[in-house]
């Protein structure tokens, strides 16, 4: 089974509309953090936001918040205002921390946004 | 600018031959770890270094190797090379001191391709 699902291969946003990009997480570990990370077309991996599993609230960062439903195993990244500079790809991650201790990220296909003036 | 640095940028070699990736992590981060992003199996984690030791391994390939420095630099060897070991490789670290809060910082990656 897929541990990160983004089924959203490409979306269009007008700009400065808000967008949510969608991610469903498979996991039996209760202590997990999901992470969102955007990829621009030069390549470099750059952190947005993170959400800890036990996190009461939802995450927050600038334009950027998390909207995390535990139960349903979501969390969506909702961008506010886009920007031309938003068009890239984004990539939802999990770490599980298990047994082993791994803390290695698993990520899903992503998603590539397209903000068009 | 993520403070984790990777060489080279770009690289270019023919199937059979044997190269080399470096990563320098963030001042202060102890932990590298390795993925590969590929057109057909996306971002995959091969390996982690936690100061010097190997923690943890993933989809890595007999062929690839990797070690870290005493001053915690990491290389990642590839021999063997494969058409289908073109890809972005990424380098990323992190401090790893406790939980699962800790974020990755990933570097720029160097893009190899195989012909």
């Amino acid at each position: 089974a897929q541990k990160i699902t983004q089924t959203q291969p490409g979306m269009f946003v007008q700009e400065k509309e808000a967008v949510t990009l969608d991610c469903t997480y498979d996991t039996s570990d209760p202590s997990y953090g999901l992470f969102w990370y955007k990829q621009p077309s030069s390549g470099e991996m750059i952190f947005l936001i993170y959400q800890g599993s036990y996190d009461q609230q939802n995450a927050t960062e600038g334009r950027y918040s998390l909207n995390f439903q535990k139960a349903r195993k979501s969390a969506n990244l909702v961008i506010s205002a886009s920007q031309l500079g938003d068009s890239a790809m984004y990539f939802c991650a999990m770490r599980e921390v298990m047994d082993t201790g791994r803390r290695a990220l698993t990520f899903g296909s992503g998603t590539r946004l397209q903000v068009q003036p | 600018d993520s403070g984790v640095t990777q060489t080279p940028k770009h690289l270019i070699t023919a199937t059979g031959q044997r190269v080399t990736l470096r990563c320098s992590p963030r001042s202060g981060d102890l932990s590298v770890y390795w993925y590969q992003q590929s057109l057909d199996q996306g971002l995959q984690f091969l390996i982690q270094y936690y100061n010097g030791e190997e923690r943890a391994k993933g989809n890595i390939l007999e062929r690839f190797s990797a070690q870290q420095f005493p001053d915690l630099h990491s290389e990642l060897n590839l021999s063997s090379l494969e058409l289908g070991d073109s890809a972005l490789y990424f380098c990323a670290s992190s401090v790893e001191r406790s939980g699962i809060r800790e974020t990755q910082y990933f570097g720029p990656g160097t893009r190899l391709l195989v012909l």
